[in-house]
């Protein structure tokens, strides 16, 4: 069975500083990788995507991969109270399977 | 407007009705997702369905069903519902089109309360 494992946290942060969530995942064949962002009761919504080895820049958000490994992570830079919310990562192996999630990491940024 | 609605957004209901959730897109995807999210447990696949002819069980199906009524709508069906039932359920979209891409988007969700 694919799995997609994530510390449930929570992840406690300073404002301002680097906040760091990792994601492995147990199919090897596994080509496409979303992180998700959740605030409580709220929808998920996408933050990224990466498909490559190596990272990802999106503004303040970076996505790192490394297939070799299985893992891939997503680092938040100058974090503020507002990115506090649980981040999901999902993982796809083939175009005809749907998304497998991990269970979220919940991020705490402390003003 | 939102590309994914939901209706209703909020249900409370009493044990052994049947309930019924409605999904419409328009973002034109083919694919259409039910997920259920307790608190703890992630979000858990419920159905999804790849075209309007193609229904699949995830891993939490039983005492659910659903039906793809156009490519735009998919509704989700509590037969009889459950107190074990009571969580928040999302409804999502992708579009493959043949690609491994498959990102998806989600609806705002519904709040279902079994009593």
């Amino acid at each position: 069975q694919k799995e997609v494992e994530q510390n449930s946290g929570p992840l406690s942060v300073p404002e301002g500083a680097i906040a760091s969530l990792n994601c492995t995942y147990s199919d090897r064949g596994s080509q496409s990788f979303f992180w998700y962002r959740q605030y409580s009761g709220k929808s998920p919504e996408l933050i990224m995507s990466i498909y490559s080895n190596g990272d990802k820049e999106d503004g303040r958000f970076t996505a790192q991969l490394n297939k070799a490994s299985q893992y891939v992570s997503l680092l938040i830079r100058d974090s503020q109270p507002s990115d506090s919310a649980t981040y999901l990562c999902a993982v796809n192996s083939q175009g005809n399977t749907p998304l497998v999630f991990g269970k979220g990491t919940r991020l705490s940024v402390i003003a | 407007d939102a590309d994914v609605t939901q209706t209703p957004r909020n249900r409370i209901t009493k044990t052994g009705k049947r309930i019924m959730l409605e999904c419409s897109q328009t973002k034109g995807h083919d694919r259409m997702y039910w997920y259920r999210q307790d608190p703890g447990l992630g979000l858990r696949l419920i159905y999804y369905s790849f075209d309007v002819k193609d229904i699949n069980k995830g891993e939490i199906s039983d005492g659910y069903s659903v039906s793809r009524q156009a490519q735009a709508k998919f509704s989700l069906s509590l037969e009889s519902a459950i107190p074990n039932q009571t969580a928040l359920y999302f409804c999502a979209t992708s579009d493959t089109s043949g690609s491994v891409t498959d990102t998806q988007y989600f609806g705002p969700g519904t709040r279902l309360t079994v009593l």
